[in-house]
């Protein structure tokens, strides 16, 4: 069963520092890999999707990488703002023999501070 | 655009009691998910819709819960009894075509008393 890990639980850092947010996932056998955020009391918002055969993909000031088969990947935030405050969320959509195989395993996230 | 959309934002009842979740997802999105987030076990796949049709339920914890999709603009997840366990924030999302950005709704937010 796919089970995926984010590291750090929380981190407050102050405003204008570049910040990176770590996931793992044990089944290295993915369709892609997304990125959301989340704040409070407020739904998910997609940041970035990468697929399998991607390395990484851009948006603004984030980054993602992708290394399927180590199983990583890391979200980069460059510039941090105290906008960015949020819950980052890192899901994978595992390629299962079985049923299962569309929808997303969630990571429990990263609770980001930006400190102005 | 509208995006998904569910309603109600806040349901609180007692348990035992019959509770109906609703979701409106994208207009031409042919893909439809529930999630369930708690505390303790995060954002989970509860079932999910191709065309309407349910692909896979095996998220579901018991026979309390089922969901209905009754046509491409509608769906619904109903726990009848309702328990306290079941407080969480219930989510849908939808996506264009398979493996797409699934895009989420606002969540109902649920206690059982």
């Amino acid at each position: 069963k796919q089970e995926v890990t984010q590291i750090p639980a929380a981190l407050s850092v102050p405003e204008g520092e570049n910040l990176v947010l770590n996931c793992s996932f044990t089944d290295s056998a993915i369709y892609n890999l997304q990125w959301f955020r989340q704040d409070p009391g407020k739904g998910l918002t997609s940041l970035l999707l990468i697929q399998s055969s991607q390395r990484e993909q851009t948006s603004g000031r984030l980054n993602a990488s992708l290394d399927k088969s180590s199983g990583r990947s890391t979200l980069y935030i460059a510039a941090s703002q105290p906008g960015d405050s949020a819950t980052y969320l890192c899901a994978v959509t595992t390629m299962y023999s079985g049923g299962g195989a569309d929808g997303l395993t969630f990571g429990k996230g990263t609770h980001l501070i930006i400190q102005p | 655009d509208a995006g998904v959309i569910q309603s109600p934002r806040h349901e609180v009842t007692e348990m035992g009691q019959e509770v109906t979740l609703r979701c409106k997802p994208i207009s031409g999105h042919d893909y439809l998910f529930w999630y369930r987030q708690t505390m303790m076990r995060g954002l989970e796949l509860l079932i999910y819709f191709n065309n309407n049709v349910p692909i896979d339920d095996s998220g579901m914890p018991e026979d309390r819960f089922s969901a209905k999709m009754p046509n491409a603009s509608f769906s619904t997840l109903k726990i009848q009894p309702s328990e306290p366990r079941d407080s969480a924030v219930y989510f849908c999302a939808s996506s264009s075509r398979r493996y797409q950005p699934q895009h989420f709704g606002d969540g109902t937010r649920l206690s059982i008393l």
